[in-house]
């Protein structure tokens, strides 16, 4: 089935620098969605693209639609310690379908 | 809060055993889910449902079976519990616009001994 790879799969960073992460995918997406998982929670949507080239923005978090609609890509400026936790990228399975694919994660540990 | 709420919120069991885990909403969404999420395998969609006594099979629903006798309850059912399922289990809902984002619930956390 389909598949979304995601690198690097963690982080290691020091508080101030910036980050930036990726999902691939051997298939055409229509819709990126990005998701960060605090520790014991659920993951929460942070920012959701639809078109290819797309770059979208939310505070310091700017994803990108890859133009080939096979990739997109996460930029964490100025990092912070509340930016620590499990970045995953989604799509749907098809176009409309309401079923969600999910990357492995990228787990991101900032150092003080 | 997307308003769910899933129970229990941990839960040791023994192989073989039965376990049912519960998801409420009080979004009155249409949509629901469940996914599992393990180490390096990110999150997983066993089962959905897109209605009332409407439910889909996911990618991994070997071993697991679902029911939606109402829309704000979707109900997980391990019939025989392996060491396999051990696991973090989520809910999730969705509003019916094929661009409305998925909420998760705060996840259970199961495991079998």
């Amino acid at each position: 089935g389909q598949q979304l790879n995601q690198s690097p799969q963690s982080m290691f960073i020091q508080e101030g620098e910036d980050v930036s992460m990726n999902c691939t995918s051997s298939s055409i997406f229509n819709t990126w969605l990005w998701y960060k998982q605090d520790p014991g929670e659920g993951p929460v949507l942070l920012i959701a693209l639809y078109k290819a080239g797309e770059l979208t923005s939310n505070g310091r978090l700017t994803a990108q639609f890859g133009i080939t609609r096979k990739d997109s890509f996460l930029n964490i400026s100025a990092s912070i310690p509340s930016d620590v936790g499990i970045y995953f990228c989604a799509g749907p399975l098809a176009r409309g379908a309401q079923k969600l694919v999910f990357g492995q994660g990228t787990r991101l540990t900032i150092n003080p | 809060d997307a308003g769910i709420t899933q129970s229990p919120r941990h839960k040791v069991t023994e192989t073989g055993t039965p376990v049912t885990l519960r998801c409420h909403q009080t979004e009155n969404h249409r949509y629901m889910y469940w996914y599992r999420q393990d180490p390096g395998h990110g999150l997983r969609l066993i089962h959905y449902s897109y209605g009332v006594k409407d439910t889909d099979k996911g990618e991994v629903s070997d071993g697991y079976s679902v029911s939606r006798s109402k829309t704000e309850d979707f109900l997980l059912t391990l019939e025989s519990a392996t060491s396999s399922q051990t696991s973090v289990y989520f809910c999730a809902i969705k509003d019916r616009g094929k661009d409305s984002p998925l909420h998760f619930g705060n996840g259970t956390r199961l495991t079998v001994t």
